[in-house]
This record gives C-alpha cells, structure tokens and sequence, in this order.
C-alpha cells in the first residue's frame, strides 16, 4: 500500500498561472477532501468528497476547483494562482462510516509557491 | 459553529520532562476530538481519538489525553519527552453535526503547537 500520494511535492507558478495538484489513494477510501496549511492558522478545508462523483466545499474555496471521477483520485485545480495561494497543500482520505468519523489519513503535502 | 484553541503556540520541555500541550473545544454537540502530529516536512499522522468512549484515551508513542466535558477540554500529555517528540502537534475537533451522508468527516483543526525538547 502506498497510502496517500500527491504530486508534485513542490512548485512555483507565476501569478494567472493554472494547475493541478494531483492525489492519489489506494486504500479504497470513500472520503476524500484538500487541505492548507499556512504558519499559525492550522489546516483549512479546501473541499472534500465522500464519492466518486460527489464533492463540497470547505471552508475556504474560492480559487479551487476538484472534481472525483473515480475513487482512487481527487485533484485539486487552480483557476488562476494568486499569490494568496501559497501555501502547503495536503491531500487526505478516510472510509466513510456514516456515523463516526474514521481516521484520516494524510499525504505528504505540496508545497506550492505562487510569485 | 464549532472551533479549536490550542494554548501556546510553542511550548519547549527538556529530555524526560512532562509534556503537556493544550487544547480546548467549543461544540454544541457531543465532539469527536483527535490529536494529530506533524514531523518537519511530512504530513500529519494521528496520535489519537475521541469519539464517546472512554474518556482518557491512549495513542502512539506514549501519547494520551484525557476528554473533559466540564472543561471543553482535549489535553495530551506523555510523561517523558524524548528528542523524537520534536514536531508540530494539531488538535482537530470533527462534531456530530457535521455526520450526514453528505459531509461526514470534516475536521476543523487548531493553530497548531510546536513542541521543542531540549537535551
């Protein structure tokens, strides 16, 4: 099992740019969301998706978009990088058990710097 | 809305010392709290869990915390630091209002502590 992956680990885009950061699971997990990191604030959710097909925003998603067309995978897409963006960007995944909340589990991050 | 304090954003402790770090609560509803830990440059593992049974809980690494109601309170402690306890610590609150088939799983998390440990 590799767990969760995201890729790439780091990049820098210039302000307008668009990208993906992409994420993967291979543990069959239904719950899928984005989080950012930035110093003295914790991790914020981005938006999340409890399926294949299904997806919500967080907390804070203006700038984002995901989409989940399978379970395995859940990018998160730039419209156009603002310099507000950067930040550190951690992908997670959890079974869905509809009553309690199942332990997430974490990807090793994209640092992503926009200039 | 629920939310996360942590106390400290840095707390710094010598090798064998107790470590305690802070954390406090608010929710409407019954919360289910974790602990996560975050090493320089990974991503976060979980610690521990509440989620309505017992209300001292065991994690990890000689981690545990202790769930008081009357206090809105979540604290962790390890009795001795080691130098590997060097790291950032989360705590994140996922309430009961949260658990619908539609948005189950959400977790809001606190400003996290840096935990030093001294030699």
């Amino acid at each position: 099992n590799a767990g969760v992956t995201q890729t790439p680990k780091f990049q820098v885009l210039k302000t307008g740019q668009s990208m993906t950061l992409q994420c993967a699971q291979d543990m069959n997990h239904e719950y899928m969301s984005w989080y950012r990191q930035d110093p003295g604030m914790g991790l914020r959710l981005i938006h999340y998706s409890v399926g294949a097909g299904i997806t919500d925003q967080g907390e804070v998603p203006n700038g984002y978009n995901v989409s989940r067309s399978t379970t395995e995978d859940f990018p998160l897409r730039l419209l156009s990088a603002a310099p507000s963006q950067t930040s550190v960007y951690f992908c997670a995944s959890s079974y869905f058990m509809g009553g309690t909340p199942e332990t997430q589990y974490f990807g090793p991050g994209t640092r992503l710097l926009v200039l | 809305a629920q939310s996360v304090t942590q106390l400290g954003s840095h707390v710094s402790v010598s090798e064998g010392a107790l470590v305690l770090l802070r954390c406090n609560y608010s929710s409407s509803v019954p919360p289910y709290l974790f602990w996560y830990v975050q090493y320089p440059n990974q991503g976060l593992q979980l610690l521990l869990k509440y989620t309505s049974a017992a209300t001292l809980v065991k994690g990890i690494n000689g981690f545990e915390a202790e769930f008081k109601k009357s206090e809105t309170s979540f604290h962790l402690t390890k009795p001795s630091a080691h130098m590997s306890d060097a790291a950032e610590y989360f705590c994140a609150v996922s309430g009961s209002e949260y658990l619908s088939s539609s948005n189950t799983g959400k977790l809001i998390f606190g400003q996290g502590t840096t935990l030093q440990v001294k030699p």
